[in-house]
């Protein structure tokens, strides 16, 4: 089975901030990744798929990047409605998440 | 527009089974396939298996052989997922996810509300 590992598994920010959020496949994945963004009591969202291809609807503060083992998902200037969870995921075999972030005040 | 509706929560003994329903509306049921996942509390989503609502042909994660069977029922364009042998650790909230694909990469955009299974006894 892939392994997926985020990391930081929490962080701290303020509105403006630019937020990185790095997530490592334990073996090599392409650009079969995606992020997702949680809110709770609710499913999950998917803002970027294909490692940096922007969902539609979803603002282009979110970007996302990377292949192979390493990828990033990068929210350039943080917004209120951006404090969450996000999850990635790789869909080159079958499904794994990772363990999320958790991003807080 | 596409719809994912989902049963009403569960609550179960230790060692039952429980029976959660997914009912698409909105698009070719036939046409998507349909994942289930479950993310227990305070925990990131875990991946439990998919169906082909088309010829009902279906694939489950390892930790779920032999206790897992998903079903459909294309007469009314719904899933099932039924989970046996229930223990605490498998209380959780179960969502159903319709398969997107853009070129060769797919992903998750239409998921149910979600269902939440309380295992105690």
């Amino acid at each position: 089975d892939i392994q997926m590992t985020q990391s930081p598994s929490s962080l701290s920010a303020t509105v403006g901030d630019r937020v990185t959020i790095t997530c490592r496949a334990s073996q090599s994945i392409g650009t079969y990744l995606n992020w997702y963004q949680q809110k709770p009591g609710r499913a999950p969202k998917v803002l970027i798929y294909a490692s940096s291809s922007l969902q539609s609807g979803v603002p282009s503060r979110f970007s996302g990047s990377g292949s192979g083992t390493q990828f990033t998902l990068t929210i350039s200037s943080l917004q209120p409605e951006d404090f969450a969870t996000y999850y990635c995921q790789q869909s080159y075999d079958l499904r794994t998440f990772g363990q999320g972030t958790k991003v807080e005040i | 527009q596409v719809q994912l509706v989902q049963s009403g929560p569960e609550v179960k003994e230790p060692g039952a089974s429980v029976k959660v329903s997914c009912k698409a509306s909105g698009y070719t049921f036939t046409n998507y396939l349909m994942h289930w996942v479950r993310q227990a509390p305070g925990q990131g989503p875990e991946w439990m298996g998919i169906i082909n609502p088309s010829g009902g042909g279906t694939k489950y994660a390892q930790n779920f052989q032999g206790r897992l069977t998903m079903t459909r029922d294309t007469s009314t364009s719904t899933v099932y997922m039924e989970l046996n042998s229930l223990r605490s650790d498998d209380t959780a909230m179960y969502y159903c996810a319709r398969k997107d694909c853009s070129g060769v990469i797919c992903y998750e955009v239409y998921w149910g509300q979600g269902t939440l299974v309380t295992v105690s006894s």
